[in-house]
């Protein structure tokens, strides 16, 4: 099992980002894949994740409006679009995968840093 | 929403000595609760799922307990790699899914 994390850098308050994250080494469209965050000095957190299909999907309040996650089962990857970026948001973001939605993710990517300043 | 709190907030212990870390959630998640050891610049890494179920390939120095509420983490015989930081996650009342504060385990 590999989670190959890219697309992480510095951006500029108010910017975008995009975060991917390819998979392999296991049937990709089988599990739910999410995305936790850690700030500089902080905990883990939790940001979204998105069931098997792209049926579902979920968000931590604090992103919810400015970030998107979706997933292309054909390219066995998964996504987070980051908008209207914070000081706040800046962290290590970590993809991981979730057999379902009630179990905890056992497999994760090498983590990317966001940086959001000016 | 799901708050877990963990003590202590940071934990000294001498390798080859014995820890219990607290882990306590704001309502009932049953047993849908799990450890994750994380050092510094490496991803997390499952340890116990389930409230007491070893992740395979972790070693049996490794161990969970608890249900509703209140959970401990043990570790027995702690090795130098041991030394990271420790974070309880519920996964039973989402979203969201919620970490606890993590206990940072150092040397004494």
């Amino acid at each position: 099992v590999q989670l190959v994390q890219s697309g992480g850098g510095l951006v500029q308050p108010g910017g975008s980002l995009r975060l991917s994250c390819a998979a392999s080494g296991f049937t990709f469209s089988s599990y739910w894949m999410t995305w936790v965050r850690q700030a500089p000095g902080k905990g883990l957190e939790w940001v979204a994740n998105i069931k098997q299909d792209g049926s579902e999907k979920y968000y931590v309040d604090s992103v919810k409006g400015r970030f998107t996650i979706s997933r292309d089962n054909t390219k066995n990857s998964v996504y987070l679009q980051m908008n209207s970026l914070r000081a706040e948001d800046s962290a290590v973001y970590y993809c991981a995968r979730d057999r379902g939605r009630s179990f905890p993710s056992d497999y994760w990517g090498q983590g990317t840093l966001v940086t959001v300043s000016s | 929403e799901i708050v877990v709190t963990q003590s202590p907030a940071t934990l000294s212990v001498s390798p080859g000595g014995r820890l219990t870390l607290s882990c306590k959630t704001s309502q009932t998640v049953s047993s849908n609760l799990a450890w994750y050891q994380k050092r510094p610049g490496q991803a997390p890494r499952l340890l116990i799922f389930g409230a007491f179920n070893r992740a395979p390939g972790i070693p049996a120095r490794f161990s969970g307990s608890g249900s509703g509420t209140d959970f401990n983490f043990t570790i027995t015989s702690l090795q130098s790699e041991d030394f990271a930081v420790y974070y309880c996650q519920q996964y039973n009342n989402w979203p969201p899914w919620t970490f606890g504060q993590g206990t940072k385990v150092e040397v004494k």
